[in-house]
């Protein structure tokens, strides 16, 4: 079945760095785009980045461009996110979720299935 | 501030139905069938309810269906059942990047 297993969360000071990891199962990790989607405590959903199947095309929301960093090992089923100059705004459990179509060349939903998460607190 | 803005509370008795409303705040979002529908207990990821307006994925109930007139999605929930009571998220796209609604927290009194 397919499975996505987030790891890497913690604490971190402002200004840190952390990478988080995404390992992927169950389906053809490199046929599909994968989305992080973050959420902070006791807020809503927020979208974060997107990578595409082959790695080729990557978005991310404003609020974390120039700052976050997506790549993908599409030989260990793994994604990455590289988040650089942490704020305590970056407070969340991020989640990374899979695209429904294969090849799907664009950054639009929907996301079929979605890790369970890993916290992130940013904090002095 | 969201581009899809949802009512932050609704509730229902069990049996009832209930619609949850996903409201674009520009035409761009409106003019897309990219939406979609999340369901999420406390402490548990999204689960993906509805997608492109209307479809059921594999193994969701027929109880949740969606739809779409103009600038509004909605989520409509029949035959209310306690395990229902959970957060919902409609999501969009535009810009060339995914948007969420705010949220709406369904009560099942």
């Amino acid at each position: 079945q397919v499975q996505l297993v987030e790891s890497g969360g913690g604490v971190v000071q402002p200004g840190g760095s952390l990478r988080l990891s995404c390992a992927a199962s169950g389906f053809t990790f490199s046929n599909y785009g994968i989305h992080w989607v973050r959420q902070a405590p006791g807020k809503g959903l927020e979208w974060v980045a997107f990578i595409r199947y082959d790695g080729n095309d990557k978005n991310y929301a404003d609020s974390v461009k120039g700052r976050f960093t997506l790549s993908r090992d599409n030989s260990k089923n793994t994604l990455y996110l590289q988040m650089s100059s942490l704020r305590t705004e970056d407070t969340a459990v991020y989640y990374c979720a899979k695209i429904l179509y294969a090849f799907y060349p664009i950054a639009a939903p929907p996301f079929d299935y979605w890790g369970q998460g890993t916290l992130v607190t940013v904090s002095s | 501030q969201s581009a899809l803005t949802q009512p932050a509370s609704v509730s229902g008795s069990p049996g009832q139905s209930i619609s949850i409303s996903c409201t674009a705040t520009s035409s761009d979002v409106g003019g897309y069938n990219y939406v979609s529908w999340y369901q999420q207990h406390p402490g548990k990821a999204p689960k993906l309810m509805i997608y492109e307006v209307s479809n059921r994925p594999s193994g969701v109930s027929n109880r949740f269906s969606g739809s779409k007139s103009g600038n509004t999605a909605s989520l409509t929930i029949s035959g209310l059942q306690a395990e229902d009571e959970a957060d919902y998220y409609c999501s969009s796209y535009t810009s060339s990047s995914p948007v969420f609604g705010g949220g709406t927290k369904l009560t099942v009194l």
